[in-house]
Parts: C-alpha cells; structure tokens; sequence
C-alpha cells in the first residue's frame, strides 16, 4: 500500500477561494514534498517541508506538518484558474532510500 | 539545461514485445527514479537508484528491469510487455534521495495491446 494518501480526492472551488489538501502518511520521515501536476505533463516541485518543521511558506503556498499524526496540509490561497491541477504529497521513509507519493487530489478552479 | 529527458514519448507494444525506456538527466543528480502512473493509483514506484552503481526494487517492481547505465542516464526494460503494463512512465532525479525535490521528465505514455 502507498505511504501517503491525499484527502478528498477531487476539490472544486470557485476562483479566489483558498483551496486545503491533506496528505497522511503511515512511517517515519525524514521530510515531505508537495508537487503539482497539470494534465498530461510531469510532476512540478512545490515544497519540502523537514521533519523538524511545522509549517513553511512559498507565495500562495502554505505547507503545515504534524509528525504526531502523521499528516500534512497543502493550503492554496486565492486561487486562480491556474492552479486547476491534481496535488500530490511524496515522502522519504527512514531508512530506506526513495521516495513515495501518494494518490493525489484533483483540484478544479472554475472562474 | 534540458533537465531529465525521456524516450521515447507515446510507444504502442503488442503482447510479448520488449522495449527500452530511457531516461538521461543533466543535473549531475545521483539518484534517479522510475514510476508508472495509472488512472485513480497516483504514481507507484517501479525502480530506484540511490547513486551511480546501485538499484533497489520499489512497490511494483515484476515485469520490470533497469540499468543505471551510468550517472546520467536509468533505463526501465520490458521483457514481455504485457497489457497491464499499459501505463504512463516517469522518470526523476533528485540531488540526493528523498532529501532534495525531485526533477520529472515528461512521461512515456506506453500501451500494450
């Protein structure tokens, strides 16, 4: 089974609103990655967030991590039709060297 | 900077046929990646390679080989291609596994019939 699951699975929002994406993850980390993909291209990196972290920013972006439950939160704020993508969170298990995404949320900004 | 290339880009395989996928990246990164993303499944991992001389089997792994050719470049083999390997294959690279982003390639969009 996949290390990190995404929550809810689609998201459909109205342009301006600020968007929420959750990730929960089963093992220890080291760190956890967001990523962003649109339609029929590769992944983008969005942010790494360290284990020893609670929360991170980059422009619109806002990464919240809580090791004691295992979970994480992407926040988008006002969103624009852009960001129309799906969402994904990736992490790096101790002790073993790779890294692990989860199923991803499909985000929609409809103008 | 072309970042991590693959080839080829759409590839149609009939039941049985091998083929090659290749994946180069020119960012002197020492672990590279392959994944097979599906409708609904997110991407699994099919094969790793922490650095230069070293591959280790992610979660799916059967019906796949990979050489790490050298540190540029990672290639995923099929062996008998087989129609639930009907999939888009990415390839990534990262500086130094899961500690630093990981840079994608495009993708491979590979039917079997």
């Amino acid at each position: 089974s996949q290390q990190g699951e995404e929550d809810p699975q689609a998201l459909s929002i109205q342009e301006g609103e600020n968007a929420t994406m959750n990730c929960s993850y089963k093992t220890s980390i080291n760190n956890l990655q967001w990523y962003r993909q649109n339609s029929g291209r590769g992944l983008v990196h969005l942010i790494l967030i360290r284990s020893n972290e609670r929360e991170k920013h980059s422009g619109r972006l806002r990464v919240t991590l809580d090791t004691s439950k295992k979970s994480s939160s992407l926040l988008i704020t006002a969103s624009r039709a852009a960001d129309t993508a799906s969402y994904f969170c990736a992490t790096d298990v101790q002790g073993a060297q790779k890294l692990v995404f989860g199923q991803g949320t499909r985000l929609t900004i409809n103008p | 900077n072309a970042g991590v290339t693959q080839t080829p880009k759409f590839q149609v395989l009939k039941t049985g046929q091998s083929m090659t996928l290749q994946c180069a990246q020119d960012m002197n990164h020492n672990s590279m990646y392959w994944y097979r993303q599906d409708p609904g499944m997110g991407l699994r991992l099919i094969y790793y390679s922490a650095s230069e001389g070293t591959t280790d089997k992610g979660e799916v792994p059967n019906g796949y080989n990979v050489s790490r050719l050298n540190k540029r470049e990672f290639s995923l083999r099929l062996e008998s291609a087989a129609p639930s390997q009907t999939s888009v294959y990415f390839c990534a690279s990262s500086e130094a596994w899961g500690e630093t982003e990981a840079f994608f390639g495009q993708g491979t969009r590979l039917t079997v019939v």
